[in-house]
């Protein structure tokens, strides 16, 4: 059973268009993240939720909007889509961090590579 | 200023021989954690090790050990024995206190390094 779950792995949409991507971890984490890798192999940090509560909203537009409902699931919904927008996007989890050297390992899924034209 | 900086874009390294990956990185915090992730060309991200500030010790796994100096700020990855299966990227990652206040375990990712073995 894969720990940490995405789909699409592959998208391939047109500008303008709204599309979700889906991700569901069987860890039983409290926490869940979503990061943008963009072409040039950069991961950064978009969201994070513990525990179905948003924790982390980095600086990203508001076309992107997380959904979580329940603590196994993490949703991506972006709207509007932009060239921009064109990535690999992981979601990630882990045990929720207790204290900042703690050991907490993120686990991540295989990505999602969204091709916008 | 960056947070996390890998200075070797890329290297090459002789199957078998040994490999440093360097990592240097930027907090004023004194309660950090320090990891690598190995991304193959595959795509996924694969923990490799993991260094909490307040190790005495420099933490091994297997084949990874992480050399670890904290008055310099470095967090090295050493890579024994290479095999042909360790060709991918490989990226440090911190989690320091000012994120973690409320960031339930951020990491903050340097760059990466492409590491490719040579037969």
């Amino acid at each position: 059973d894969t720990a940490v779950s995405q789909t699409p792995k592959y998208l391939v949409t047109q500008m303008g268009n709204d599309k979700s991507i889906k991700c569901e971890q069987n860890l039983g984490h409290d926490t869940m993240y979503w990061y943008k890798q963009d072409s040039k192999k950069f991961l950064k940090i978009m969201f994070s939720y513990n525990n179905k509560e948003l924790i982390i909203n980095e600086t990203v537009p508001n076309r992107f909007s997380p959904k979580s409902p329940d603590k196994a699931h993490l949703n991506l919904h972006i709207n509007s889509l932009e060239l921009g927008d064109s990535a690999v996007y992981f979601c990630a989890s882990s045990q929720a961090v207790r204290a900042v050297t703690g050991a907490n390992v993120l686990t991540f899924g295989a990505g999602s590579r969204l091709t916008v034209l | 200023a960056q947070k996390i900086t890998q200075t070797q874009p890329g290297m090459f390294v002789q199957e078998k021989e040994a490999v440093t990956l360097d990592c240097t990185y930027d907090t004023s915090d004194p309660s950090y954690g320090l990891f690598w992730y190995k991304q193959p060309s595959s795509g996924e991200m694969i923990f490799l090790i993991y260094q909490g500030s307040y190790d005495q010790q420099n933490a091994t796994e297997g084949r990874y050990s992480l050399n670890f100096q904290k008055a310099r700020k470095s967090a090295n990855l050493v890579i024994s024995a290479s095999q042909l299966g360790d060709s991918a990227m490989y990226f440090c990652a911190m989690r320091e206190a000012r994120n973690y206040g409320g960031s339930q375990g951020n990491l903050i990712f340097g760059k990466g390094t492409k590491l490719s073995v040579k037969p």
